[in-house]
């Protein structure tokens, strides 16, 4: 299967700064057509997951603009502008491009 | 609004089995394959099975091969994991969620599994 590492695991922030999660692949994740399947999620306590990000950059309706996803290959990386109370949790990269999908250990933002 | 309400979850024995359900809302549920995700503290999020939107091909991550089966139901918008021979290796919380174009978009909330004696 191919490994998803983040880091850091644990990130503690600052309420207005930036903040970046890395993500990175055992393979690369680019499809024949061009497309590279990686994802972002995120995890409030309590909750379910819910999807940021798609295909590295793309952001879902409703996602603030404040959340941005870039890389290529196998390396990746979440960023957050500037941090608001409500992005505490826990972020997940997951892989599509082979099966099964899998995803990192996951990275927990506090402030 | 999209929904996904699983329920089923449970206390199991060891051995035992359970069947999970996920009620689908608020999309045409015929036109999207569907995924279960399990979720543990030992090992995250972890992809369990997924079928595509007819029914007609399921696969299983290599550890509940022959143990777990997926199904649907797209004339009562429902999808279903049947597991079985449940070890504590199994334990979690169990997601169902849409699958379109290698990624997860809608998630359930989840129903916990608990394999205990």
């Amino acid at each position: 299967d191919v490994v998803m590492t983040q880091s850091p695991l644990s990130l503690p922030v600052t309420l207005g700064q930036p903040a970046s999660i890395s993500c990175k692949s055992s393979q690369s994740l680019v499809q024949y057509g061009g497309s590279t399947y990686l994802t972002w999620f995120h995890q409030r306590p309590g909750q379910s997951p819910r999807r940021l990000i798609d295909k590295v950059s793309n952001r879902d309706s409703g996602v603030p603009g404040r959340f941005s996803g870039s890389g290529s290959g196998t390396d990746f990386t979440l960023r957050i502008s500037r941090v608001e109370a409500e992005d505490v949790g826990v972020y997940y990269c997951m892989q599509g491009r082979h099966w099964p999908q899998t995803f990192g250990q996951g990275t927990k933002v506090e402030i | 609004e999209v929904q996904l309400v699983e329920s089923g979850g449970g206390l199991v024995q060891p051995g035992g089995s359970l069947r999970l359900s996920c009620a689908a809302s608020g999309f045409i549920f015929s036109d999207y394959p569907m995924v279960w995700v399990r979720q543990s503290p030992g090992k995250g999020l972890e992809y369990v099975s997924s079928i595509t939107h007819s029914g007609d091909n399921t696969y299983y991550r290599a550890s509940v091969k022959g143990r777990f089966t997926i199904s649907r139901d797209n004339s009562k918008n429902m999808l279903y994991l049947q597991v079985g021979s449940l070890t504590t290796e199994d334990m979690g919380v169990y997601y169902c969620a849409t699958s379109h174009d290698y990624s997860y978009e809608y998630w359930g909330q989840g129903a916990l599994v608990t394999v205990s004696s």
